[in-house]
């Protein structure tokens, strides 16, 4: 059974740049929710998709956006790069229709590595 | 938002030792999750525990939410268990507490 799979798993942009990541959850799982772990840190929460929509978001300006596609899997974008979203961005599965503490459960991908320069 | 306390911040241990890790966490919550995030990055769901006491082999986790704190032990440490742990609690969003940065010496 694959978990939540994340690409790519490093990369490299410039100032200004746009980047795409991309998740696949776990399998069974609707919902899916992007976490920025800045070095040392703990992970914070992006936002989080469920049925194709954003259902919460965290505290990130609009350069952060995102969409969640059909089969559940997700993409985050990130417009204007600065050097401060050098950072590994986390991307946990769930499942909202999972009854009782299911649903709150998160299983984690193995994060995707960006570097700003 | 809640505000969720983890200590120590580092922590050292002889390799077979036992220790004790700490969350406070500020508000009720019905979702408490502690996680190991490897040196490559990835996070490991070690516990979901909201309220009392589950044991997973070396590891075990007990949670007063009551009283707004969890513990984490870990016993007769292993190399292997180095690594940051971070507990995390609320539903969406889950917050995460600073973590503790475990290393194991041979």
């Amino acid at each position: 059974d694959a978990g939540v799979t994340q690409s790519p798993t490093h990369l490299i942009k410039t100032r200004g740049q746009q980047v795409t990541l991309r998740c696949s959850p776990k399998s069974g799982h609707d919902t899916v929710s992007w976490y920025q772990q800045a070095l040392g840190q703990g992970p914070q929460f992006i936002f989080q998709y469920y049925e194709e929509e954003e259902r919460q978001r965290g505290n990130f300006p609009d350069r952060f956006s995102g969409h969640q596609f059909p089969n559940y899997s997700s993409e985050l974008n990130v417009n204007a790069l600065l050097l401060g979203d050098s950072a590994l961005y986390l991307c946990a599965s769930s499942s909202l229709g999972l009854a009782g503490s299911g649903a709150n459960v998160l299983t984690f991908g193995a994060g995707s590595r960006l570097t700003v320069l | 938002g809640i505000q969720v306390e983890q200590s120590p911040p580092d922590l050292i241990l002889q390799e077979g030792a036992n220790s004790t890790l700490r969350c406070n966490f500020s508000d009720s919550v019905n979702n408490l999750q502690w996680f190991h995030q490897n040196p490559w990055g990835q996070l490991i769901n070690l516990f979901y525990i909201p309220s009392g006491t589950k044991q997973n082999g070396r590891l075990s986790a007990t949670t007063v939410a009551t009283e707004r704190y969890s513990l984490l032990y870990i016993s007769s440490s292993q190399t292997t268990d180095s690594g940051v742990y971070f507990c995390a609690v609320g539903n969406t969003p889950l917050v995460f507490g600073k973590g503790t940065r475990l290393s194991v010496i041979a």
